[in-house]
């Protein structure tokens, strides 16, 4: 069975500063990973996600990720940070043979702060 | 594309009455509907995966008896809370898959659930 662990529940940062969400997981099957954004009382909406190919995906809005099998993680990153950006973060597994079923972490609230 | 509505948005409901949730998916067809339960500030948690036209299936520690869920066409789903007591109000999100090999999921916007 696959597990998630994002090893920070908050991050605060100042706006402009970079930021790194951590995900790490755990799998004994190749896996699909996702990062999703949640603002407060709405769905998740996906951020990124690796599928296979290159190990760093990027996200429209300047989000990065980037898949270390050896490590087995698939930290966040931005450069620099918005106000808006403040959200609850959550990490992802997929197992490529578990048909759809997502196992989520649980979660980072990135705080964004001017 | 790949929209996935939830109905209602909110509901405040009496103890001991029963709720029911919908989730369509707008633009595709969903051969699989997940519903997920949301404590505030805490990870979504499985309840149920539902394939359309067959039973759902719950994850451990689920009442099914409690959490009815029908998946009857490829667009929509229905979570069904019986008899809800204060216990059950929290955050309902539902996911539609199966359109991509992939596995991705995309969510519904969620239901708060208050019960008084």
């Amino acid at each position: 069975a696959q597990s998630v662990t994002q090893l920070d529940s908050q991050v605060p940062v100042f706006e402009e500063a970079p930021v790194e969400l951590r995900c790490n997981y755990s799998s004994s099957v190749s896996v699909y990973l996702f990062w999703y954004v949640q603002y407060p009382n709405q769905g998740l909406q996906l951020l990124l996600k690796y599928l296979s190919g290159s190990t760093l995906v990027e996200s429209i809005n300047g989000f990065e990720a980037e898949f270390n099998k050896s490590q087995t993680s698939f930290h966040l990153r931005k450069p620099s940070v918005h106000i808006s950006d403040t959200a609850e973060y959550f990490c992802a597994v997929s197992e490529k043979t578990s048909g759809s079923r997502l196992t989520f972490g649980e979660g980072t609230q990135l705080t964004v702060n001017p | 594309g790949a929209v996935v509505s939830q109905h209602p948005s909110r509901v405040i409901c009496k103890s001991g009455t029963s709720v029911k949730i919908e989730c369509r998916s707008l633009d595709f067809q969903a051969t699989t509907m997940f519903w997920y339960r949301q404590f505030p500030k805490q990870s979504l948690m499985l309840m149920a995966t539902s394939n359309e036209g067959s039973k759902a299936t719950y994850e451990q520690g689920v009442e099914k008896d409690k959490f009815l869920i029908n998946h009857a066409s490829l667009t929509l789903s229905t979570l069904t809370v019986t008899s809800a007591h204060p216990e059950d109000s929290s955050f309902y999100i539902c996911s539609a898959g199966g359109l991509f090999s992939y596995n991705e999921q995309f969510f519904g916007p969620g239901t708060r659930l208050t019960v008084l």
